[in-house]
């Protein structure tokens, strides 16, 4: 089955640098790679996802970018600011049944 | 649009009990339902894919008889924790996705503690 790893597991950054946050995948057959912002006891927020037709995304300050060759796909936050701190989560899922196997998770704290 | 429901939003039982959760889509027909579970800083892990009408397919690992999955309606599937114990105490998700697309859309949670 998929296999889904994420980097780094924590990351803390100064308010207005950029976040990146980096997975990789193992199954060839993914092609729909969404991100997740979760807060503390609440449900994860879609805030980005990229088809595998598509090399990079891009939303105000965040981005996406796939490269498919390699099975890699990251998320770049820019300008980052202190709302931005919470645990994201990349994922990836097939055509097949559309289950999404997520990463292990990154915690970003944004210092002001 | 696209909003999903989950009942209770937590809920605290004894060990050997058991306990319903719902979910719900409120605004839009569900093909397909997921359930999720997530331990104190964890990932998602998804413990079951279910489909209106039909048998929930599990993940490996997770106990069919114990984690009870009914999907009887395209906008109610509900899980039941059966014979609770302290080790099922968890942040239960569901989701359900519209269409037979990608994208999935997650309830609330559910945060589940067995004494």
């Amino acid at each position: 089955g998929e296999n889904v790893e994420q980097h780094p597991s924590t990351l803390s950054v100064q308010e207005g640098d950029s976040a990146v946050i980096k997975c990789t995948y193992s199954d060839s057959a993914s092609n729909y790679f969404p991100w997740y912002k979760q807060e503390l006891g609440k449900r994860p927020q879609l805030i980005i996802d990229i088809r595998s037709n598509v090399g990079e995304k891009k939303d105000q300050r965040i981005a996406v970018t796939l490269n498919k060759t390699a099975k890699h796909f990251s998320l770049h936050i820019t300008e980052t600011q202190p709302e931005d701190s919470a645990v994201y989560f990349c994922a990836a899922s097939t055509n097949a049944g559309n289950m999404l196997t997520f990463g292990g998770g990154t915690r970003l704290m944004v210092k002001p | 649009g696209a909003v999903v429901s989950q009942h209770p939003s937590w809920v605290i039982c004894k060990s050997g009990t058991s306990v319903k959760i719902e979910c719900r889509s409120l605004d839009f027909q569900a093909t397909t339902m997921f359930w999720y579970r997530q331990f104190p800083k964890q990932s998602l892990m998804l413990m079951a894919t279910s489909n209106e009408g039909s048998k929930a397919t599990y993940e490996q690992g997770v106990e069919k008889d114990k984690f009870l999955i009914n999907h009887a309606s395209l906008t109610l599937s509900t899980l039941t924790v059966t014979s609770a114990h302290p080790e099922d105490s968890s942040f239960y998700i569901c989701s359900a996705n519209q269409g037979g697309g990608h994208e999935q859309f997650f309830g609330p949670g559910t945060r589940l503690t067995v004494l």
